[in-house]
Order: structure tokens, then sequence, then C-alpha cells
């Protein structure tokens, strides 16, 4: 069955100072890696699409990178804003459907 | 990408009674997806909804409780039958078929069971 852990559950930064989250897989043949951002009382905001270890994708001051078992979100110099909760998803080997993680609660003081 | 609507945002119903959400994209889509997200928690697939077909539902979760209909390539509609306090949860409908064939969500519809 497929698998997807996150870590950690909550983080609280300041302005500024860069992190990594982290999402672990197991799955059938991996047919993409999602990170999707969700703020409180909306449905979750795609972000990127991984599809092999290697793979690197970046927007604004996100950077996202995957290895054969685990997916990072690197934030570099965050503001207020980027607070959110950060959802990773995979879709395994013949499969439509999302498996998700349980999400990290990212906080971004001023 | 895809533009999702969903109807009512939010509700409160009375144990024992059924409330039926709209899911409204702003393309023609292939397949669309209903989850529930509960109080802190994650996304869990109710359902995948093929217009023309019988939805598929996922472990735990069936048709008498979660009726989903798919008349046309832009609508779905999901209802929570015979609601109890452990219905309170949002539910979200999403599509795919971006360019990374992602999923787009719509915005949730927040539902209070008393």
């Amino acid at each position: 069955e497929d698998q997807v852990t996150q870590s950690p559950e909550a983080l609280r930064l300041q302005e500024g100072e860069s992190s990594s989250l982290n999402c672990s897989y197991t799955v059938s043949g991996l047919r993409g890696l999602f990170w999707y951002r969700q703020d409180p009382g909306k449905g979750p905001e795609f972000l990127f699409t991984l599809y092999s270890a290697g793979e690197e994708k970046e927007k604004e001051r996100l950077k996202a990178t995957l290895t054969k078992k685990e997916s990072f979100l690197h934030i570099t110099a965050p503001k207020p804003e980027d607070s959110a909760t950060y959802l990773c998803a995979v879709r395994g080997e013949g499969a439509q459907k999302l498996v998700f993680g349980q999400g990290t609660r990212l906080t971004i003081n001023p | 990408s895809a533009v999702i609507s969903q109807k009512p945002s939010r509700d409160i119903c009375q144990r024992g009674t059924s409330l039926t959400i709209q899911c409204q994209v702003d393309s023609q889509v292939t397949m669309m997806f209903w989850y529930r997200q509960q109080p802190g928690q994650s996304l869990t697939l109710i359902a995948t909804a093929n217009q023309g077909s019988e939805a598929t539902y996922e472990s735990g979760f069936v048709i008498d409780k979660f009726p989903i209909s798919r008349p046309n390539l832009t609508f779905s509609t999901l209802t929570v039958s015979n609601m109890s306090p452990e219905d309170s949860s949002i539910y979200l409908c999403s599509s795919s078929g971006g360019s990374y064939n992602e999923q787009f969500f719509g915005p949730g519809t927040r539902l209070t069971v008393l």
C-alpha cells in the first residue's frame, strides 16, 4: 500500500530563516510526487510535480527535490506570507488517485 | 489550470439528515475526485467519479452513505447521508488533467453535524 510520511508536523521559523520540510514515501512505481500548499479554510493549491530521482523544481522561495525514497521542500529566506500547511502526495503506477501525507504546518514569524 | 467551485461553502446540519454538495469545473474533465479532510488531518479519498459510469469507492466508504452523481464532464455531486457528528469534516472536490497531470481542488465545503 502506498504511504506518505511528512516531518516535522509543525515548524516555526523567523522571517529569513531557511529550512526544509521532508516527505518520505513508499509507492509501487512512482508516477508523480506532488507538493501542495493549503491555507486555512481553503482547498490545496498545486505547487510542484516531481517524477524521477534527481529532479528539482523551483518557484520563488521554494525548491522541491526528489530521491528514490523522499522529497524535500526547501524554503529560502521565508516571509510571513509563506505560512501555510504544506502537503505532499504520491501517485503510484496504474493509479489516478493521490495518497496524501499528514502535512507540515509552517509558521513564519515576522 | 481548472477552476473549481463548490456549493455550499459551509453548512450546519442535524443528525440523521442528508446534505448534497455540488462541484462545478470550468472546463470538461474526465476524472473528478471527492476527498474528506477531518479537523487537523490530511486528505482522504472517498471516491473517484467518472462520467458515464458508477463511482469507484475507496475502502471504508460505501455508496449508501456517500452517493455520487456525475451527469456530465463539468459537474458532480456528493451526498452525505444519514449524518452523524463523526461526519463533521471539510469535503473537497478535485479534478485531474493539468500539464503535470496534477489535481486541482475546489475551496471545500465545511460541514458541521450537531
